[in-house]
């Protein structure tokens, strides 16, 4: 079984410009999820799709990022304009449960540098 | 709202030594917790995890229990290995909540 994958795996961008990031969940997993780490700090949570649809995106810092999952399948995560402070790795992770009940799986993560 | 708080790293441990990275937690209701570790250029693994007061999670020589009346949620491993250098982060969920809220992770390093 093909586990999360992202790509790029990096990405270094500069201010102003946009970025999109890629994450393909394990196939038949409904539950996608983004999250962010920045500057080493805690991972924090971005958002959450069931299927096709945003379940939360109570943690989405600002309309400068959007997602999508057309389809339900696998989900983009645009950064449009990118800021420094957007730095940072964003990891996706696919659930076919809630994780309540079963694991996550997670990606290896993008590592996102903003010059 | 909810939070994780994390020893603060780097740890660095000679290999067979004793493990402890320390967790606590402040969270509504009775939160499910869990020890995700991520190992050099992966993504995140779930280490061990458990769900109710007194539970104790164990996996690859870890463990750590589930401590309601110290909101408490330790790691430790009686002797690492040089294949245990890794980042480790302890999470937790609550409530109806279908998202993960992570400490800040704590790097550890075993030499041989």
């Amino acid at each position: 079984e093909a586990g999360v994958t992202q790509f790029p795996s990096h990405s270094v961008i500069e201010k102003g410009q946009t970025v999109t990031l890629r994450c393909d969940p394990i196939s038949g997993h409904d539950n996608l999820y983004w999250y962010r780490r920045v500057m080493g700090k805690e991972i924090k949570f971005l958002l959450h799709f069931v299927k096709e649809s945003k379940q939360d995106e109570s943690g989405m810092p600002n309309n400068r990022f959007l997602a999508e999952r057309t389809g339900g399948t696998y989900s983009t995560l645009k950064v449009q304009p990118a800021e420094l402070e957007d730095s940072g790795v964003y990891f996706c992770a696919s659930s076919q449960d809630p994780h309540r009940i079963s694991p996550l799986h997670f990606g290896n993560g993008t590592r996102l540098t903003v010059t | 709202g909810d939070s994780v708080t994390q020893m603060e790293g780097p740890v660095t441990l000679s290999e067979e030594a004793f493990l402890t990275i320390n967790c606590t937690y402040t969270a509504t209701g009775y939160p499910s917790l869990f020890w995700y570790v991520q190992y050099p250029g992966e993504g995140l693994q779930l280490l061990l995890k458990a769900t109710k007061a007194d539970d104790k999670g164990s996996n690859k020589g870890f463990e750590a229990t589930y401590r309601k009346e110290t909101t408490s949620f330790h790691l430790e491993k009686g002797s690492v290995q040089v294949s245990d250098s890794a980042v480790y982060f302890c999470a937790l969920s609550s409530g109806s909540a279908r998202q993960l809220t992570f400490g800040s992770g704590t790097q550890l390093t075993v030499l041989p």
